[in-house]
């Protein structure tokens, strides 16, 4: 089946530094989800992205989708402790499936205070 | 307002117990989905409802059984489950099923099978 490559698996940063991670696939998505998964809890949908190049962002949280459509990336300006937690992308539609989410593998964010 | 409410938080049960699993959404939500989550893994789909009917098995074994009542809740019912089949179960909604779509999770069910 189709897969996500997300990395980096894990990041150790220091807070109020910047931190970016991405995603890439083989095949085309019409839809990228950034989402965010706390110990114990659920994943909570950060930003949503529907067309090409298009560049969201949410507070400190900004998200592209990729020209090609096989990409994405998060960053995350100015990390506080909260942000720590697994930071999932997933694709939906396009070369995939139009109502199965096609998940990364997720990115372990550590903010040290 | 995005919120999905699972119950009970957290469940365990025997190998022979039945037990059911709730989830709901009061967003006017037209599909609605199952997915199983074991630790540091993405979530895994079970399940699709769409417009109050099953649309989507991923092939899950006959040992999980969901149900939706009506357009605000769905059910997984358990019976017989295996060691194996703990894991955080996560119901999500979205407005209809596509590919053009958010999906909202619930806080999951922690479910630990003895």
């Amino acid at each position: 089946g189709q897969q996500l490559n997300q990395s980096p698996q894990s990041m150790f940063i220091q807070e109020g530094e910047d931190v970016s991670m991405n995603c890439t696939s083989s095949s085309i998505f019409n839809t990228w989800l950034w989402y965010k998964q706390e110990p114990g809890e659920g994943p909570v949908l950060l930003i949503a992205l529907y067309k090409a190049g298009e560049l969201t962002s949410n507070g400190r949280l900004t998200a592209q989708f990729g020209i090609t459509r096989k990409d994405s990336f998060l960053n995350i300006s100015a990390s506080i402790p909260s942000d720590v937690g697994i930071y999932f992308c997933a694709g939906l539609g396009g070369g995939g499936s139009n109502y199965k989410l096609t998940f990364g593998k997720g990115t372990l964010l550590t903010v040290n205070p | 307002d995005t919120e999905v409410t699972q119950t009970p938080k957290h469940l365990v049960m025997g190998m022979t117990n039945k037990k059911s699993l709730k989830c709901e959404q009061h967003m006017g939500h037209r599909a609605m989905y199952w997915y199983k989550q074991k630790a540091k893994k993405p979530p895994e789909l079970m399940f699709v409802y769409s417009y109050e009917k099953l649309s989507i098995n991923e092939s899950v074994p006959s040992r999980f059984s969901p149900e939706c009542p009506n357009s605000s809740l769905l059910n997984l019912h358990l019976h017989a489950l295996q060691p194996e089949d703990s894991a955080l179960y996560l119901c999500a909604s979205s407005q209809e099923q596509g590919a053009r779509v958010e999906q909202y999770f619930g806080p999951g069910t922690r479910l630990t099978v003895t």
